[in-house]
């Protein structure tokens, strides 16, 4: 069974950029989650998709979105680059009972 | 005050050795707490997972919650060098149910068994 895949692997983009990433869950998952891990700071979630809607979403400015499509997979979104957000982004699907984590985009803004 | 406090390490033993990693919390409302292990260049898998105070065995790997005094540990017996990862603490109010997956992370610990 195929894990939960994301793309691109890494990026690099420049301050104001926009910057967009990809996640495809487990087949039969519904719930993605998306954490960005940034150097010293840990996992800090991010958003959270059910069924194609947002349910809740984490302490981070509107500049951060996405959306889930109809086959459940998912798409972030970071507007207006700034250099604190280069980190590792990480989409997790799940069942109840465990997240299941991608390996991760890694982010690089210059 | 971070709601989960985690020691970042380094922390660097010899194989063989028991490894205790610890983290507090100041949420009381977390019920679900799991460890994670996160090797170099990957994504987080779950290692254990305890609902509520008490202790938790799988093989080599113990978790532990002492709910009174807002503290989890993983012990890991009889380390070994592919024990080599990152340790990350995390925790959740609920279990069952959607969102419960919103989960707080400590920052990791960084641990190396050396052969």
């Amino acid at each position: 069974e195929a894990g939960v895949t994301q793309s691109p692997t890494h990026l690099i983009k420049t301050r104001g950029q926009q910057a967009t990433l990809r996640c495809s869950p487990i087949s039969g998952h519904t719930s993605v989650y998306w954490y960005q891990q940034a150097l010293g700071l840990g996992l800090q979630f991010l958003l959270w998709y059910d069924e194609g809607e947002e349910r809740n979403r984490g302490n981070f400015p509107p500049r951060f979105s996405g959306r889930q499509f109809p086959n459940y997979s998912s798409e972030l979104n970071v507007n207006a680059l700034e250099l604190e957000d280069s980190a590792l982004y990480l989409c997790a699907s799940s069942p109840p009972g465990e997240l299941f984590f991608g390996e991760g985009s890694r982010l690089t803004v210059l | 005050q971070k709601e989960v406090e985690q020691d970042p390490g380094p922390l660097s033993v010899p194989e063989g050795a028991i490894v205790s990693l610890n983290c507090t919390y100041s949420n009381s409302a977390f019920q679900y707490f799991m460890w994670y292990r996160q090797y170099s260049r990957k994504g987080p898998e779950l290692l254990m997972y305890t609902y509520s105070s008490g202790n938790k065995e799988d093989g080599r790997f113990t978790a532990q919650v002492d709910k009174s005094s807002k503290y989890i540990s993983l012990f890991i017996r009889d380390s070994q060098p592919s024990d080599s990862a990152t340790y990350l603490c995390a925790m959740s109010p609920t279990y069952s149910g959607a969102g419960s997956y919103q989960l707080t992370f400590g920052k990791g610990t960084k641990l190396s068994v050396i052969p």
